[in-house]
Parts: structure tokens; C-alpha cells; sequence
């Protein structure tokens, strides 16, 4: 059974950086497209980006300046950068495994709050 | 960037009742519609992709349906288990969009 698990600060300062980790477990990171999305506090999802199993990324361009991900296949895991955060970017921050051409997710992590404040 | 809705935004139902969920785009989008069903707290679930194929260990009660712009995913017989808010997606191209959610509830 594949399991995501996300794990990083669950506070961050405005205008530093967001930092993210989701390990795969039970199933391998490769020829999978895996993904951040994010819903903020009663609200809906917005995905963020994904890290494909070549390294190649695509990112929302709503975000995209401000993104960075990258994989460790050795280690199984994906990672987020969010820099110049605001409050705006507090969420529950997901990790999800979808595929080449067909960006649905079928494997979803539990979600970790991050919230943005001094 | 391809915009969507759902309707309606909440509904309220019968256990037993046929629930049916609209979703519409503002362009084509093939055969590359998702349906996901989340609860208070907890991660979404994909029920449905490819607009109808049924997920592995999703009940039967759960179809998708439609094509071009608009898709439904309807539940044959809604069970209290089903309150959840329920999102679209959208994944013919990037970037990956949800819709707003529908919001179901138990009478």
C-alpha cells in the first residue's frame, strides 16, 4: 500500500522560505508525477506543481516564481520550496502521486498545516 | 487557464436519495475529468477518473458521467457516510484545476 507522508516546519516567518518534504513508502518514485496542492482554511484546492520521475517540473503560474521542487529518488522522497511567503500562502499543504498525461491523483498525504506569521 | 464550476454549491438529501453533482467547463475537456470526495479533516479520495471509471474500492453507488464541457458525478443512493464536500479536476493539460467543491449533507 503506497503511503505519502509530508513533513517540515509547521510555521514559517513572512517572507522566508517554505520547505516541504513527502516521503513515498510501500511503492517506488519512479514513472510516477508527484505533486504539491494546497487548500487554504475553508477553501478549495489549487495545485502547485508537480516533480516528474526525470526531474522534469511544471509549475502553476500563479506560483511559479516563487516555486522550486525537486526529487531523491535514492531516498524515496519530493520536496517543496516556497519562498517570499505571506500570510496568504498559510494551508494545509498536500503531496499526491499522479502520472505521466494523466494528472490525477490516486495516492494523497495526510495534509500538514503551514502557517505564515511572525 | 480553463475555469470551472460546480453546482450546486451545497445540497442537503435523504439517506436513499439520488444525488447528482454538475460540473462545468469553460473549454473541452475530453476524457480528462476526475470526481474526489473529501471529509472534515481529512485528504481528498479519488472516486472517479477518465469522467466514469470507478476507482479501485469506491462503491458502486458512485458513477461519473459526460462529456465536452459538462460532467456529473451522481450517487445512486447517498449513505451517511457520504457527507463530504466533493471536487471536480480537470487534467487535460497544465495547469491541473479544481472545482469550488460541493458541499453534501444528510437531512
Amino acid at each position: 500500500q503506497v503511503q505519502l507522508l509530508e513533513s517540515g516546519p509547521r510555521l514559517v516567518k513572512p517572507s522566508e522560505t517554505l520547505s516541504l518534504t513527502c516521503t513515498v513508502s510501500g511503492g517506488s518514485i519512479g514513472t510516477y508525477y508527484w505533486s504539491w496542492i494546497r487548500q487554504s482554511p475553508g477553501k478549495g484546492l489549487e495545485w502547485i506543481g508537480f516533480v516528474a520521475y526525470t526531474g522534469k517540473t511544471s509549475y502553476n503560474s500563479s506560483l511559479e516564481s516563487r516555486v522550486t521542487m525537486s526529487l531523491d529518488t535514492s531516498g524515496n522522497k519530493f520536496s517543496l520550496n516556497l519562498n517570499s511567503v505571506t500570510a496568504a500562502d498559510t494551508a494545509v499543504y498536500f503531496c499526491a502521486r499522479g502520472r505521466a498525461y494523466s494528472h490525477y491523483f490516486d495516492y494523497w498525504g495526510q495534509g500538514t498545516l503551514v502557517t505564515v506569521s511572525s | 487557464d480553463i475555469q470551472m464550476t460546480q453546482s450546486p454549491s451545497s445540497l442537503s438529501a435523504s439517506v436513499g436519495d439520488r444525488v447528482t453533482i454538475t460540473c462545468r467547463a469553460s473549454q473541452d475537456m475530453g476524457s480528462y475529468v476526475a470526481w474526489y470526495q473529501q471529509k472534515s479533516g481529512k485528504a481528498p479520495v479519488l472516486l472517479i477518473y477518465a469522467v466514469s471509471r470507478l476507482q479501485s474500492g469506491v462503491p458502486s453507488r458512485f458513477n461519473g458521467g459526460g462529456s465536452g464541457t459538462e460532467f456529473t458525478l451522481t450517487i445512486s443512493s447517498l449513505q451517511a457516510e457520504d457527507v463530504a464536500t466533493y471536487y471536480c479536476q480537470k487534467y487535460n493539460s497544465v495547469p491541473v484545476t479544481f472545482g469550488p467543491g460541493t458541499k453534501v449533507d444528510i437531512k
